[in-house]
């Protein structure tokens, strides 16, 4: 099993540049996270998904978006992108107990 | 609002020695604790947890502590290896432990082991 497996590991993009951030899991988990980590901070979540079809909101939203097509994908979409958004993105998936986290990808928005 | 504190960014060990890592919360509805370890270009890993109807939690080296009225808990570790030279994380939920609610992190500690 490879867990949780996110794509790309490292991404520059330019400001007003748009992407999207993949985040797939292989553990048939329902809920699933995605969580910002600012340098000296702790992880923030951005918006989290309790099942197929339903998302909801985080503690730091804005400037992102996401879906929730399948069970094992939750891509999170940043349409503008802003320097402020510059940090190490972990997509995470908890079954009953603990979370499981990704590798994380780290963006830099230049 | 910070719900969940670690207030010492960095702490450093000898090896074999314990180290003693501090989580305070603010949040009286947390009901569930973690600690997890993070290292350099990894995704934090879990380390262990503890139900808020426990004081006490043990796995191998590593111990954590709550103390529900002081809303304080503790990861001890003993003794310390160079490999648990980390970044560790404290972490609450309020729900059913930890699975199926929003995970709430502090800041986290780094820990360096010296051999």
């Amino acid at each position: 099993n490879a867990g949780v497996t996110q794509t790309p590991k490292f991404r520059i993009l330019k400001i007003g540049q748009s992407m999207t951030l993949q985040c797939t899991q292989d553990m048939n988990h329902n809920y699933m996270y995605w969580y910002r980590q600012d340098p000296g901070m702790g992880l923030k979540l951005i918006y989290y998904s309790v099942g197929a079809g339903i998302t909801d909101k985080g503690e730091v939203p804005n400037g992102y978006n996401v879906s929730r097509s399948t069970t094992e994908d939750f891509p999170l979409r940043l349409e503008l992108a802003a320097p402020s958004q510059t940090s190490v993105y972990f997509c995470a998936t908890t079954g009953n107990t603990e979370a499981f986290f990704g590798q994380g990808t780290r963006l830099t928005v230049v | 609002d910070q719900q969940v504190k670690q207030n010492s960014p960095s702490l450093s060990v000898q090896e074999g020695r314990i180290s003693i890592l501090n989580c305070d919360y603010t949040n009286s509805m947390f009901d569930y604790f973690l600690w997890y370890k993070k290292y350099p270009a990894e995704g934090p890993t879990f380390l262990i947890s503890i139900s808020s109807i426990k004081d006490k939690n043990e796995d191998g080296r590593f111990t954590v502590f709550l103390n529900k009225s002081a809303k304080h808990l503790s990861l001890h570790i003993v003794p310390s290896q160079p490999g648990d030279s980390a970044v560790y994380f404290c972490a609450a939920s309020g729900g059913t432990q930890g699975g199926s609610e929003k995970l709430v992190f502090g800041k986290g500690t780094k820990l360096t082991v010296n051999p």
